[in-house]
């Protein structure tokens, strides 16, 4: 059964920096990309970022290039999202998304952590 | 691309049947001659599941009440006859172009 357990949500202050973890099981880590989406109230559904499966190529929506930086270590079986200058408007539920094998198709999400900019 | 869901607030009568439309503002349709377009669902409190892939292709353990249908740029998910289990938050997201988008959601509540 594939899992996706991600971890490291909390409260931060604007400018300030938090780092993501999504722990993978049921399922060859190594041989699939991996995604980062979130959800606001506000405007729903974003995805952020995707990283290859072996980590030579990485992708960033425009709102978070620059500031979020996806890493993977597959012989941990985990993914990463380093998040620095983190702004009030990046307060979301952030989920790991595992790729279906196709490019930027999604088959299997994490549970989700609750990250809040607030001071 | 924008994906337009419609409408946004659904209630239905339990067993009754339930239909939500998704348009975008390009064609889906990739080069590979495939269109990539998916529908999940939200129950509350969980995450998105996939039900649907590349329009009309249900995912292993979703009821075959749920179908998926259209092409080009209009697209509909469609729930034959809904049942308590199906309440939730619904979103189709395409996935032919850069980045990935979502509709908005159309969220489907029992009358």
């Amino acid at each position: 059964e594939v899992q996706l357990v991600e971890s490291g949500g909390g409260l931060v202050q604007p400018g300030g920096s938090l780092i993501l973890s999504c722990s993978a099981s049921g399922f060859t880590f190594s041989s699939f990309a991996m995604h980062w989406v979130r959800q606001t109230p506000g405007k729903g559904l974003q995805h952020l970022s995707t990283i290859s499966s072996d980590s030579t190529r990485k992708y960033y929506v425009d709102s978070v290039r620059g500031r979020f930086t996806v890493s993977r270590d597959n012989s941990k079986n985990t993914l990463y999202l380093q998040m620095d200058s983190l702004r009030t408007e990046d307060t979301a539920v952030y989920y790991c998304v595992k790729e279906a094998g196709i490019p930027s198709q999604f088959d299997y999400w994490g549970q989700g952590t609750l990250v809040t900019v607030s001071s | 691309v924008v994906m337009t869901q419609s409408p946004l607030s659904l209630p239905v009568t339990l067993g009754q049947p339930a239909s939500i439309s998704c348009k975008s503002s390009q064609s889906l349709v990739y080069s590979d001659g495939n269109t990539y377009l998916s529908w999940f669902q939200q129950r509350p409190g969980q995450s998105p599941r996939r039900l649907i892939y590349k329009v009309s292709n249900r995912d292993s353990g979703v009821p075959d009440r749920f179908s998926g249908s259209g092409s080009g740029t209009d697209f509909t998910l469609k729930i034959s006859r809904v049942e308590a289990d199906d309440v939730g938050v619904y979103y189709c997201m395409e996935g032919t172009h850069w980045p990935p988008t979502f509709g908005q959601g159309t969220k489907v509540e029992i009358k």
